[in-house]
């Protein structure tokens, strides 16, 4: 089943968020294949966080992951209004299988 | 550049079937594992299936499991999903997304296509 995320979090420009990712898989076999994605309503979305904390070339380092036993989380820091999307957390499950959280939307107020 | 472009989508009544397909380029596509991931209307996103780069390994979520069937033939560096006994829940936007190696386990989606829309409706 999904893993658990809030459904909103909201902060001023330049304050910090962070947004929690909770379920069995995270913790799935020791592995750390834990990502996290935002999507703008409309778009494709983007991959801005993966094997727990690695980010892709281009994002900026506002946005970091971590993970403490099943709860993975995300930080968004500095926040600025682009910011503002709908962010999901995915894990590896094992079986070839993946697993997305409920989804959060952050506000930028 | 990355291009994925999905195909294949429409309105089908319920227990029909569709085939979505997904047209990659811009990178090497033999050497990619490949997603498929839905979103309902108003609703988040769910990895429905994955595929290994040699078609040997396969994983599908346990909502579709039996139901559909993932492929993709590097040849024509294309990726498909065939859907029968379609369901009403079924109805959503569907992605296909290129994996960041080659095997499913730590391949998270580093590319996504702007989807197809499947509509199950009498």
């Amino acid at each position: 089943s999904a893993l658990t995320q809030p459904p909103s979090a909201s902060g001023s420009p330049g304050q910090s968020v962070t947004i929690s990712c909770t379920g069995p898989s995270i913790d799935f076999g020791g592995y750390n294949y834990v990502s996290w994605y935002q999507h703008h309503p409309g778009k494709a979305p983007k991959l801005i966080i993966y094997d727990v904390s690695k980010r892709p070339s281009g994002v900026p380092d506002r946005l970091s992951g971590s993970k403490s036993g099943n709860t993975a989380s995300l930080t968004v820091s500095g926040l600025q209004p682009e910011d503002e999307a709908d962010y999901y957390c995915s894990s590896f499950a094992g079986g070839n299988t993946y697993v997305f959280g409920t989804g959060t939307r952050v506000t930028v107020l | 550049e990355v291009q994925l472009v999905e195909s294949g989508g429409g309105l089908v009544q319920p227990g029909g079937s569709l085939r979505l397909s997904c047209v990659a380029s811009g990178f090497n596509f033999d050497q990619r594992a490949m997603h498929w991931v839905r979103q309902a209307p108003e609703k988040g996103l769910e990895w429905v299936a994955g595929i290994t780069w040699s078609s040997g390994g396969v994983g599908y979520a346990d909502s579709v499991e039996g139901r559909f069937t993932i492929s993709r033939d590097n040849a024509k560096n294309s990726l498909y999903l065939q859907m029968d006994s379609l369901r009403p829940e079924d109805s959503a936007l569907y992605h296909c997304g290129k994996g960041s190696n080659s095997y499913v386990s730590g391949s998270p989606i580093d590319s996504w296509g702007q989807g197809t829309l499947v509509t199950v409706s009498s």
